[in-house]
């Protein structure tokens, strides 16, 4: 089946600290991968996204660089603020049979920026 | 533009309690889902929709059910609420069912089940 392992949390960093949050995932097929994320109190968005081998998603300085090679999708940023506190989640979306194409997600990893 | 809206937001219910979980969305999107949010979990999905009228299972159907007659809503119904389904319960929609297609969500109704 299709699952997606993401490094267990919570994450504690100092203000412009370098972060990585590690996502592997198992396919049967070739996934688009994306990145979501979940501040305080709200809903799920749309972080960034990749959809095919080597291409990399970007998007308020985080990126990912899917290695399908490695099924890998690591989400990375240069230096965090305290504004990026949030759980991220990854997530793969394939063709599950049928026409169906599920979002299937990781358990999530939370991110605790402090000053 | 509001995008996905749940109502409501919170909800304490009792054990045998019924209730039903309204999402509305106005991006005309063709496919909407209902996850729930579980600590340690991630989401999980319960059921979803690929058009009016249409409903399907999704990993964790038990206990509740759907119901899809106007395109921009999906109801989540809960017949015989159980503690076990305390939960965060989050609606989502796409444009369609594309593999490269994001999701939008709403915000989320935290349910509490005593």
């Amino acid at each position: 089946g299709n699952s997606v392992t993401q490094m267990e949390g919570p994450v504690t960093l100092s203000e412009e600290a370098f972060l990585t949050i590690n996502c592997t995932y198992t396919a049967t097929g070739y996934p688009s991968l994306f990145w979501y994320v979940q501040y305080p109190g709200e809903g799920l968005q749309l972080l960034l996204k990749a959809t095919k081998a080597d291409d990399k998603g970007s998007n308020k300085g985080f990126e990912a660089t899917y290695r399908k090679e490695t099924t890998s999708f690591h989400l990375e940023k240069g230096s965090v603020q305290v504004s990026d506190s949030a759980v991220y989640f990854c997530a793969l979306r394939i063709n599950s049979g049928a026409g169906s194409y599920q979002l299937t997600f990781g358990k999530g990893t939370k991110l605790s920026v402090i000053p | 533009n509001a995008g996905v809206t749940q109502t409501p937001k919170f909800r304490v219910l009792k054990t045998g309690q019924s209730m039903t979980l309204l999402c509305a969305q106005d991006m005309n999107h063709e496919y909407m889902y209902w996850y729930r949010q579980d600590p340690g979990m991630g989401l999980r999905l319960i059921h979803y929709s690929v058009g009016e009228g249409t409903t399907a299972k999704g990993e964790v159907p038990d206990g509740y059910n759907v119901s899809r007659l106007k395109k921009q809503n999906f109801l989540l119904g809960l017949e015989s609420a159980a503690p076990s389904q305390t939960s965060v319960y989050f609606c989502a929609s796409s444009y369609r069912q594309g593999w490269n297609t994001e999701a939008f969500f709403g915000q989320g109704t935290r349910l509490t089940v005593v």
